[in-house]
């Protein structure tokens, strides 16, 4: 059963600084790996998309990495902006008959001015 | 070019009533999956439809179910509602079929917020 994890539940960071987001999963037969952000009681904005054979994917101040050997994503934002401040979900697209998203817990983001 | 569309956007049910959640995906899309989100679990899948036929099902009770439409609306009925099924549910829809590899990233709505009391 694939389960992914995201480390730290929870980071406060000041404006500007650069931060990076953990996720990892148990079962490397995968599709893809999608980021996502999530803001308080509303719906899920697709950040990046990484296929499985690809290694890293870049949009704007964001850069998605994946290893997919060794169960790993990370997700590096650049100049942190206190409008990033969400919870950002990490989410694999599972093989093996029963495809669909497998999502972590998310981390929540605070970034202050 | 107008996103995922859900309503209603809130419902407050009590327990024992049945309750019918829509969802209208992105013009061209294909496949629609619905998904649970709560504060305990997080977000689970529910289930995938695609060409009006469910492709895949999570572990979920027989209450809950759906169908999808030749328009590709789609809706999702939860019977004898518990109090555990309160929880924002997402519908996502992706052109072609999830897995397929081409054309098949998921693009979310905003959500249905139920409340069971």
């Amino acid at each position: 059963k694939q389960e992914v994890t995201q480390i730290p539940a929870a980071l406060s960071v000041p404006e500007g600084e650069n931060l990076v987001l953990n996720c990892s999963f148990t079962d490397s037969a995968i599709y893809n790996l999608q980021w996502f952000r999530q803001d308080p009681g509303k719906g899920l904005t697709s950040l990046l998309l990484i296929q499985s054979s690809q290694r890293e994917q870049t949009s704007g101040r964001l850069n998605a990495s994946l290893d997919k050997s060794s169960g790993r994503s990370t997700l590096y934002i650049a100049a942190s902006q206190p409008g990033d401040s969400a919870t950002y979900l990490c989410a694999v697209l599972t093989q093996g008959g029963s495809e669909k998203l497998v999502f972590g817990k998310g981390t929540k983001l605070t970034v202050n001015p | 070019k107008a996103g995922v569309t859900q309503t209603p956007r809130y419902l407050i049910k009590t327990r024992g009533q049945q309750v019918t959640l829509s969802c209208s995906p992105i013009s061209g899309h294909r496949s629609v999956s619905w998904y649970q989100q709560t504060p305990g679990q997080g977000l689970q899948f529910l289930f995938e439809y695609f060409s009006e036929t469910q492709r895949n099902k999570g572990n979920f009770p027989g209450r809950f179910s759906g169908r999808q439409f030749s328009n590709s609306r789609s809706e999702m009925n939860v019977s004898t509602l518990e109090l555990g099924d309160s929880a924002l549910y997402l519908c996502a829809s992706s052109r072609s079929k999830v897995g397929s590899g081409r054309n098949d990233e998921q693009f979310f709505g905003p959500g249905t917020r139920l409340t069971v009391l």
